[in-house]
């Protein structure tokens, strides 16, 4: 069974920080996607990465796929109280036939 | 485009009943995948249907089962419910499947007592 291990579990910083949640697996990727999710709400796609290496930006968001596609992390530049939410990765697996994955999560709070 | 509507939205049920959740994904999607998520467990996966067919299933017993129409709606059933199935119940709908884009639904919050 793969497990996709996230961390920190839980993050609380001031405003203007900046933060790295890391995602990883002792098996290889064939794609992983970052979500945020906000309570009540179903979860939010922000990212897919697929190639070894790749970096993806979204505004202050910056998403890094590890060489060996088996790990991912998330940065975020200049913290706002708006990025506050449940930041999750999830990984499709070769052998897993589609199964998406899910980390615990990274609950993120930003305080003004 | 409307997003992914599920009903209903909040459910209280007790032990041993049975109970059906629908979720309508977004137009044009073909495949459906529904996940329960909880404070312990975190979000796992339960199934994802495609053009009426399981293509896929985790690691839930068989009381937990799902059906896809023609026109792509999705319905969830749960039966013999047990306080453990006390969850926040998400579907998630792309064009492609679980590995390419998904979109979810606010989901139903179950809670059996």
């Amino acid at each position: 069974t793969q497990l996709l291990e996230q961390s920190p579990q839980f993050l609380s910083i001031q405003e203007g920080e900046n933060l790295t949640v890391y995602c990883n697996s002792s098996s290889v990727f064939s794609s992983l996607q970052w979500y945020r999710q906000e309570p009540g709400e179903g979860p939010v796609l922000l990212v897919t990465v697929v190639t070894g290496g790749e970096v993806k930006k979204l505004k202050r968001l910056t998403f890094q796929f590890g060489d060996a596609r088996k790990d991912s992390s998330l940065h975020i530049t200049a913290a706002q109280p708006g990025d506050t939410g449940l930041y999750l990765c999830a990984g499709v697996y070769y052998n897993q036939g589609g199964k998406l994955i899910f980390g615990q999560g990274t609950e993120l709070s930003v305080k003004p | 485009k409307a997003g992914v509507t599920q009903t209903p939205r909040y459910l209280i049920k007790t032990r041993g009943q049975q109970v059906t959740l629908s979720c309508s994904p977004i137009s044009g999607h073909r495949s459906v995948s529904w996940y329960q998520q909880t404070p312990g467990q975190g979000l796992q996966f339960l199934f994802e249907y495609f053009s009426e067919t399981q293509r896929n299933k985790g690691n839930f017993p068989g009381r937990f089962s799902g059906r896809q129409f023609s026109n792509s709606r999705s319905e969830m059933n749960v039966s013999t419910l047990e306080l453990g199935d006390s969850a926040l119940y998400l579907c998630a709908s792309s064009f492609a499947g679980v590995g390419r884009e998904q979109y979810f639904g606010p989901g139903t919050r179950l809670t059996v007592t």
